[in-house]
């Protein structure tokens, strides 16, 4: 099972709203990314979580908000959203930090009104 | 500072047509290479992922070439297919200098039937 899976694929929230996007992953892999993704441009690496501790933090606004409950799973808890938050947000796993392949989700498509 | 750079940015072929994409980065010392697909809307495919140890991956229809002290790659894709139609990016593993891996803006390609 080479599968990430991100849940849910579509989200709208006002820019009040609390949501949380959700991420898993089966592979054993110990290190988990969130990616933000704009049209047409490549991903941002937004936070990665290495043996389920938050090894990397770039610069990501705090209503951003990531958590690692164990080693298959990935929230990104959102909160006070900018209309400019609004993108492709993509989760990825790895075996380890530094090296092997990185696996990705399809996505949540995040709208903020 | 490692830059990725893919050239062409957007490429239109006829269906059946061998070609090849370019990937250029700027320092040698990284670990790994992958290539991916990328549909509308959605997540990364992995493709194929080339260590710094290894000169080529191959996948059906898909080569890769790795030559480092040059600093590039070649996604080689053969009897290209309407099905192919997607953006391709190359990402890099850097060697030394952090762990994140840095994404070309990766190139447009649309086979025509």
């Amino acid at each position: 099972d080479t599968e990430v899976t991100q849940t849910p694929k579509h989200l709208v929230m006002g820019m009040t709203n609390k949501k949380s996007l959700k991420c898993e992953q089966h592979m054993g892999h110990r290190a988990m990314y969130w990616y933000k993704q704009k049209a047409k441009k490549p991903p941002e690496l937004m936070f990665v979580y290495s043996y389920e501790k938050l090894s990397i933090n770039e610069s990501v606004p705090s209503r951003f908000s990531p958590e690692c409950p164990n080693s298959s799973l990935l929230n990104l808890h959102l909160h006070a959203l900018q209309p400019e938050d609004s993108a492709l947000y993509l989760c990825a796993s790895s075996p380890i930090l530094r090296t092997g392949e990185l696996f990705f989700g399809e996505g949540s498509r995040l709208t903020v009104l | 500072k490692q830059e990725v750079t893919q050239i062409p940015a957007a490429l239109s072929v006829p269906e059946g047509e061998n070609l090849v994409l370019n990937c250029s980065f700027t320092d040698s010392a990284i670990y790994n290479l992958q290539w991916f697909r990328q549909d509308p809307g959605k997540g990364l495919t992995s493709l194929l992922l080339i260590q710094s140890s290894q000169r080529e991956q191959t996948s059906g229809r898909l080569n890769a070439s790795l030559d480092k002290s040059s600093g590039r790659s070649t996604l080689y894709i053969a009897a290209s297919q309407p099905g192919d139609s997607a953006t391709y990016l190359c990402a890099v593993r850097p060697g030394t200098g952090g762990f994140k891996t840095i994404f070309g803006a990766g190139t447009r390609l649309f086979v025509k039937a």
